[in-house]
This record gives C-alpha cells, sequence and structure tokens, in this order.
C-alpha cells in the first residue's frame, strides 16, 4: 500500500457547488496532513494544514481529518473556475521530515 | 518577502551531459528539501536539508545524484551523465526548522529538465 493514496480523477464540479477530494494513508505516516494546489506548470502552493481529528476551516476550504478510518478530505464550498487545478495531498512520514504525495486530483469547475 | 527561487526555470541538454540545479530558500529557512516530479511518478522527495547537512537521502535515485548545501542557505543538486529518465520537474521547498512551527514546505517555482 502506498502511503498515501488519492483517487485522480478528473473531477468535474459545476461552479458554485462544493468539490470534495479524498485521500487515504497508511500507518507508516505521521499525523501532519497538507493540501496542496498545483495549477498547470506551476509548483504546488499550499492550502490547509491539519494535525488533529476533526475539521479545519479556512475561507471556502475545510479540511476534515478521520484518524480512526485514515481518511482526509478537503471540501471547498462555492466553488469558481479559479479553483480548477490538480489538488495534492500530503503527509509527513514517521520519524521523518520529508512529505509523501498522493497522485493528485485534477478538479474542474464547470461555469 | 521573498519566496524559494530556482535557477534555471528551463534546462535543455543532451544525454551524458552533467547539470547543476540551483535552490535559494526563503530567509530564515534552516530546512531545505529537493522534490522531482515526472508524469508517471508523481511527486517523490529526494534529499532534506537541516542547515548544511543531510540526515536523509534516502530518495536520490543513484549515485549519479548528489547535493550540497553551503552557509545554511544555497543548494545546488547535481546529476552527472544526464539519462533521459532523468527528464522531470525539479523541486525545491525550504521550511522553518524541525520543531519550530509552522512546518510548511514551501515550494520554489522549480527547474524544468529536458534530457534528449
Amino acid at each position: 500500500q502506498k502511503e498515501v493514496e488519492q483517487n485522480s480523477g478528473p473531477l468535474s464540479v459545476p461552479e458554485g457547488a462544493i468539490a470534495s477530494l479524498n485521500c487515504t494513508y497508511s500507518d507508516r505516516v505521521s499525523q501532519s496532513f497538507f493540501w496542496y494546489r498545483q495549477y498547470s506548470g506551476k509548483s504546488p502552493e499550499l492550502i490547509m494544514s491539519i494535525y488533529s481529528n476533526g475539521d479545519k476551516e479556512d475561507g471556502r476550504f475545510t479540511a476534515q481529518l478521520n484518524k480512526a478510518s485514515q481518511y482526509v478530505s478537503l471540501l471547498i464550498r462555492d466553488s469558481q473556475p479559479s479553483d480548477s487545478a490538480t489538488y495534492l495531498c500530503a503527509a509527513r512520514i514517521q520519524g521523518a521530515q520529508k512529505l509523501v504525495f498522493g497522485q493528485g486530483t485534477r478538479l474542474t469547475i464547470n461555469p | 518577502g521573498a519566496g524559494v527561487s530556482q535557477s534555471p526555470s528551463n534546462k535543455v541538454t543532451e544525454k551524458g551531459k552533467d547539470v547543476e540545479l540551483r535552490c535559494d530558500p526563503i530567509s530564515g529557512h534552516t530546512a531545505l528539501y529537493w522534490y522531482r516530479q515526472s508524469l508517471g511518478q508523481g511527486l517523490e522527495f529526494l534529499i532534506y536539508f537541516q542547515g548544511n547537512s543531510a540526515p536523509d537521502k534516502s530518495g536520490l535515485p543513484s549515485d549519479r545524484f548528489s547535493a550540497e548545501r553551503t552557509g545554511g542557505s544555497v543548494s545546488t543538486l547535481t546529476i552527472q551523465r544526464t539519462q533521459q529518465e532523468d527528464s522531470a520537474v525539479y523541486l525545491c521547498a525550504s521550511s522553518l526548522p524541525p520543531g519550530l512551527p509552522p512546518d510548511t514546505q514551501y515550494f520554489g517555482p522549480g527547474t524544468r529538465l529536458t534530457v534528449l
């Protein structure tokens, strides 16, 4: 099993709807999770970090961590065309500083 | 303040040549990371520096890859005798020291390496 797994999509959501992105992880990762957004041809940009069980909200973005089920998700409310990008889920490996990344989910918001 | 910078932004080289990629981290970030992103492999860790030492080199794919960091700042990643499979975007990231929040890694714009 890979340390971090994501559905590669593509995921298509109408403008104004909620986009839900999911990620599962293995026992080899620590409890530090990150969501990065990557536009085509650009480098990853941090959207959210989450370390504790439950929800963390920042504007239109909500990260959810469920340690019992070993998944972390990102919800984007009131989706905008500018949210169209690839979203990367990342986690820190236990006992290390490096991040491991999922394959990324390509999200398209349709006007 | 300035973010992570990398140079060159693009590099085209011939198979067998050596290349050197440069990363300048955010000021005050003692932790520096190199990653590689290619179509088939996603984003992969290569090496981690804390100050000038590299406690984790576990991601370097072969002995053709090496990296150094001097003065606790700029880092160079060197690939010797490049192969076509080395073609990828090489990303550098930096962060505050471990244990000092936030532990977010901030990425530079990357160097796109193409080996012909």
